[in-house]
């Protein structure tokens, strides 16, 4: 079955850029797509078909999707944007990374 | 705008079926631009998807719950229903639905989320 894998945990400092990553066999070759949780809420849609922002979304957040990798960008890092981040793509079924818990200090 | 609620039992015997019901409200669950689906949480743990709907009534799940999942979706209430039986521990978790773009598969608006205990 089809994998995506995730750091653990990414730290960043007030002002400056998180960068989270999202590993999967050719995954550039798929639409990516990003989730924003924070405690005791549900997902919220960041980021669909790589690097598009839903509307309400700041234009810190930007992704893309190339290779193996995609990549969800916070640049400006905000306190608010502490959360788990979930990549997910579709290969015969959704497919959901293992989250990166983003602290922001 | 277009809002989701799920609603069901907060708990279930190990063994049972678990049944819940998410109602679509705001718009319609037969707009054939897009998919519906469950997700699941365990607590402190990462998304599982369970499966999806579309207005057709074509399904699909996840391979690791196929045997045990039924999603079925009723356009007169505007209503789409999960059924998961033979339950255990392993189950407990927050269900969430979504409304799930076709083709492209995101998840664009999610319910609150629903807790089920299995004990």
């Amino acid at each position: 079955s089809y994998e995506l894998t995730q750091p653990p945990s990414v730290s960043v400092s007030p002002g400056q850029t998180a960068t989270i990553t999202c590993s999967g066999d050719k995954l550039g070759d798929k639409y990516a797509s990003w989730y924003q949780q924070k405690p005791g809420q549900s997902p919220v849609l960041v980021m669909y078909q790589d690097d598009k922002r839903p509307s309400g979304i700041p234009e810190r957040f930007s992704g893309s999707n190339s290779g193996n990798t995609a990549t969800l960008t916070i640049s400006g890092s905000q306190a608010m944007d502490e959360a788990d981040y979930y990549c997910q793509a579709w290969d015969s079924s959704v497919v959901f990374g293992g989250g990166t818990k983003v602290t922001v200090l | 705008q277009v809002q989701l609620q799920e609603s069901g039992p907060g708990l279930v015997k190990p063994s049972q079926t678990l049944s819940l019901t998410c109602t679509v409200s705001g718009g319609s669950i037969s707009n054939g631009s897009y998919y519906w689906s469950w997700i699941r949480q365990p607590a402190g743990k990462g998304l599982e998807w369970i499966g999806r709907i579309y207005i057709s009534g074509s399904t699909n799940y996840n391979p690791s719950l196929k045997s045990r999942v039924t999603i079925s979706i009723d356009t007169s209430k505007n209503q789409f229903s999960l059924e998961l039986n033979s339950m255990t521990a392993a189950d407990t978790a927050v269900y969430y639905c979504a409304r799930t773009h076709y083709p492209f598969y995101y998840m664009d608006v999610w319910g609150k989320g629903t807790t089920v205990t299995v004990s």
